[in-house]
């Protein structure tokens, strides 16, 4: 089974900070990576698909990066609606998805 | 608009067993395969199973293989999730999502809103 690692687990920034998660996978995925983004009581929502792409209606402040087995998400300049917790999450042509443990981000 | 919306969910005993629904609208559910996801309490996101837009595809994470059965109705725009033998490890929100697919890239795309199953005695 694949394993998703994230770094770090949570962090603390300023407003108009930039903020960089990474995420790695125990084999080589590719590209089929996806991030998400969950506020609390919410249910998650899809930010960033297959490693770089940008989701519809998604901020162009957030990006991704990587293949392989080393990803990264930035957030280009932190805004207090972006406090939230981070999940990358990886998926096989199987429908198999694993995800990462998340990280949270919060306003220092 | 699409929308999913759990229901089913609520306090069992060890053991136990509960039926999970899904009703799917706002698009087309017999072209889309399906997951569920589930989120302890203070935890993150378990992928727990998948099931494809036909049924002929149903993978299911180790931790539930053999307990939880995934299943659908494309005629009733309802997707299903059977857990038995319950633990209290189970103790979850757990999200109807929706799998898109952009050539061989999938992705979870729309959540519904959860539904909270409580294991204990």
């Amino acid at each position: 089974d694949i394993q998703m690692t994230q770094s770090p687990s949570s962090l603390s920034a300023s407003v108009g900070d930039r903020v960089t998660i990474t995420c790695q996978a125990s084999q080589d995925i590719s590209n089929y990576l996806n991030w998400y983004q969950q506020k609390p009581g919410k249910a998650p929502k899809l930010l960033i698909y297959d490693a770089s792409n940008l989701e519809t209606g998604v901020p162009s402040r957030f990006s991704g990066s990587g293949s392989g087995t080393d990803f990264t998400f930035t957030i280009s300049s932190l805004q207090p609606e972006d406090i939230a917790t981070y999940y990358c999450q990886q998926y096989d042509n199987l429908l198999i998805f694993t995800f990462g443990p998340g990280t949270k981000v919060d306003i220092k | 608009e699409v929308q999913l919306v759990e229901s089913g969910g609520g306090l069992v005993k060890p053991g136990g067993s509960l039926r999970l629904s899904c009703a799917a609208s706002g698009f087309t559910f017999s072209s889309y395969s399906m997951n569920w996801v589930r989120q302890a309490p203070g935890k993150g996101l378990e992928w727990v199973s998948s099931i494809s837009s036909s049924s002929s595809y149903i993978y299911y994470a180790d931790s539930v293989k053999g307990r939880f059965t995934i299943s659908r109705d494309n005629a009733k725009n309802s997707l299903y999730l059977q857990m038995n033998s319950l633990r209290a490890e189970d103790t979850a929100v757990y999200y109807c999502a929706r799998v898109r697919w952009v050539v061989v890239a999938a992705m979870v795309d729309y959540w519904g809103q959860g539904t909270l199953v409580t294991v204990s005695s």
